[in-house]
């Protein structure tokens, strides 16, 4: 079955340190894979694809499909980072459908 | 201000009650989306639709019904047979038929069953 596991629910680090939010999933078929974040009093909305293969506000994310892995990662955190990230997993190929982990809480802290 | 719009913002429902919430989109998007949120649990498709006049229950369909008699409108009912209700819900619209497409979320409804 079709799965993604976030496994921390809160991520603390200070301000200017390495952040990397982990993400692995489950699932047999060729994967689509999303970081969504949702900033505070804002919407979710998405980050990054792995398609894209993109950096964004300066996250990154590899696929790693030997470790079924999408974790997300930037050099230096910023205090505007802290917020909310989901990983998702899209399947049922043209459906588009959306398999969400719990999500991990990023603090970031001055 | 284009984009994807969830009404109520709050919404209160007493025991026994059924109440639909209003999910309506100008993105011109085929494939919509109602999402359950929880905390500790992320989000939980409830229900989808790829084109007007057909829809598919996701993996939490239990207790509640939807519609997609227009394009732009996803309206969710959440019936008195959902055992528990109180969440917040997120509606979602995308392009149809393409893969690592972006879905884009509307404000999301709290619901408080009182």
């Amino acid at each position: 079955a079709q799965r993604v596991t976030q496994p921390e629910k809160l991520l603390s680090v200070f301000k200017g340190a390495p952040v990397e939010l982990k993400c692995n999933y489950s699932y047999s078929g060729s994967p689509e894979l999303f970081w969504y974040v949702q900033y505070s009093r804002q919407r979710l909305q998405l980050l990054l694809r792995h398609i894209s293969r993109e950096s964004i506000k300066g996250f990154t994310a590899d696929l790693n499909k030997g470790e079924t892995s999408f974790h997300l990662k930037k050099p230096f955190a910023q205090e505007e980072d802290s917020a909310m990230y989901y990983c998702a997993l899209g399947w049922g190929g043209a459906t588009n459908k959306l398999i969400f982990g719990t999500g991990t809480l990023l603090a970031v802290q001055p | 201000d284009g984009g994807i719009t969830q009404s109520p913002k709050y919404l209160f429902r007493k025991e026994g009650q059924n109440v639909t919430l209003s999910c309506e989109q100008n993105l011109n998007h085929d494939a919509m989306y109602w999402y359950r949120q929880d905390p500790g649990q992320g989000l939980r498709l409830i229900y989808y639709s790829q084109i007007v006049n057909d829809f598919q229950k996701g993996d939490i369909a239990e207790g509640y019904s939807v519609s997609r008699e227009k394009k732009e409108s996803f309206p969710l009912t959440v019936t008195s047979a959902q055992k528990n209700p109180t969440a917040f819900y997120l509606c979602a619209s995308s392009i149809a038929g393409r893969r690592n497409t972006e879905a884009f979320f509307g404000q999301g409804t709290r619901l408080t069953v009182v």
